[in-house]
């Protein structure tokens, strides 16, 4: 069964400064999707940047973008510019397009940024 | 695009009794995943319907149940509610979520369901 795990449970950033936030899975699979997913406080969780296993090129959305290793199962989230309204807890999942909108989820990590 | 809607967004109930939350996806979306999140198990999938079929099972007892209609709006039940149900119930629409469907999952606010 894939696994998702994401090892830092809280982040802190200095507004305007940039954030890395780690998550790593396991799979044995070769086509899959990766997620990161926002929660504020309102618990609305929001879709914040996607990536597709077969491409080789790093998604990239605004401020956000990912770092993807397939071969070391890694998929970083990268946030440029920090700004207050960026803390929330993020949700890094792993989809398999043959086990239909099962999405695996890590822990998640809590982000903090400080103004 | 009016975007998921979850109700109601608040619950209380005792335990034994049985509660039924709705979920509406967004227009022309057809399937519909539910979640369960609490504070020590996270994010675990509960079951998933497409065009008013169940296709998809997380590992839950058969408490929980669930049913989609024609429109495509969705329903969760939860049987005798125990304790260890009190959760954020998340609902998500995608438009397809055929296999190999590279839809994106959207979600609700969630319905938060407290058991006393």
């Amino acid at each position: 069964a894939q696994t998702v795990t994401q090892s830092q449970p809280e982040m802190s950033v200095q507004e305007a400064e940039t954030v890395t936030l780690s998550c790593t899975y396991d799979t044995s699979e070769s086509d899959y999707y990766l997620f990161w997913y926002k929660q504020p406080p309102s618990r609305q969780m929001i879709l914040v940047i996607r990536q597709e296993a077969y491409k080789q090129q790093n998604a990239t959305e605004n401020r956000f973008s990912v770092n993807f290793q397939k071969a070391a199962k890694s998929f970083s989230l990268k946030i440029s510019d920090s700004q207050l309204g960026d803390a929330a807890m993020y949700f890094c999942a792993y989809r398999s397009p043959r086990n239909n909108n099962d999405m695996r989820f890590g822990a998640g990590t809590r982000l903090t940024v400080k103004p | 695009k009016a975007g998921v809607t979850q109700t109601p967004r608040y619950l209380i109930k005792t335990r034994g009794q049985q509660v039924t939350l709705s979920c509406s996806p967004i227009s022309g979306h057809r399937s519909v995943s539910w979640y369960q999140q609490t504070p020590g198990q996270g994010l675990q999938f509960l079951f998933e319907y497409f065009s008013e079929t169940q296709r998809n099972k997380g590992n839950f007892p058969g408490r929980f149940s669930g049913r989609q209609f024609s429109n495509s709006r969705s329903e969760m039940n939860v049987s005798t509610l125990e304790l260890g149900d009190s959760a954020l119930y998340l609902c998500a629409s995608s438009l397809d979520g055929s296999s190999g469907s590279t839809d994106t999952q959207y979600f609700g606010p969630g319905t938060r369901l407290t058991v006393l």
